[in-house]
């Protein structure tokens, strides 16, 4: 099945840095979200984005709606040894009962 | 957020044996759920829509006599593998939708890790 691009596919960085990552189609979404998965276990939400060009924040993660529909962003600022993990873009398309289709996760690592 | 559990976490089955996966939603009704399976160090894919009261939908590739889905109530999904193999040995997860004010989101159980050996 279809797979949203998503860049870096992986990240080393220091705690305390400024973390950017990026998801990117062909087609149009109308729902970007952004998940969070640690080993074994289920995606977590971390943040949901429903119009173009919409800025969310939660906590230290800030996500954007791409004005173009075709993509999004997330950002970590100050990132801490517990942001270590699996981070996936999701998007919904109208007219597809609702299935979202997902990117191909960035890791990110944290080092003191 | 929205609570959903899965049952069992992890299961270890015989080649040829029927393994049942459970997915709940614990404090809000879903009429509609997902069955996705991810392998190692891959994203989720998705293998099935489970829709209460009604048959689900699978994904291209996916045998419907294989995955057996039913979703009989309004908090319960279940996945059932029949006749697992070794390469169904996967991580199962399954999602809930939850329809709120400004749009859809899917909240996700915290998997089932599967091993036919």
């Amino acid at each position: 099945g279809q797979q949203l691009n998503q860049s870096p596919q992986s990240m080393f960085i220091q705690e305390g840095e400024d973390v950017s990552m990026n998801c990117t189609s062909s087609s149009i979404f109308n729902t970007w979200l952004w998940y969070k998965q640690d080993p074994g276990e289920g995606p977590v939400l971390l943040i949901a984005l429903y119009k173009a060009g919409e800025l969310t924040s939660n906590g230290r993660l800030t996500a954007q709606f791409g004005i173009t529909r075709k993509d999004s962003f997330l950002n970590i600022s100050a990132s801490i040894p517990s942001d270590v993990g699996i981070y996936f873009c999701a998007g919904r398309k109208t007219g597809t009962a609702s299935k979202l289709t997902f990117g191909t996760g960035t890791r990110l690592q944290v080092t003191l | 957020g929205a609570v959903v559990s899965q049952h069992p976490s992890w299961v270890i089955c015989k080649s040829g044996t029927s393994v049942k996966i459970e997915c709940r939603s614990l404090d809000f009704q879903a009429t509609t759920m997902f069955w996705y399976r991810q392998f190692p160090k891959q994203s989720l894919m998705l293998m099935a829509t489970s829709n209460e009261g009604s048959k689900a939908t699978y994904e291209q590739g996916v045998e419907k006599d294989k995955f057996l889905i039913n979703h009989a109530s309004l908090t319960l999904s279940t996945l059932t593998v029949t006749s697992a193999h070794p390469e169904d040995s996967s991580f199962y997860i399954c999602s809930a939708r939850v329809s709120r004010g400004r749009g859809e989101t899917q909240y996700f159980g915290p998997g089932t890790r599967l091993l036919v050996l």
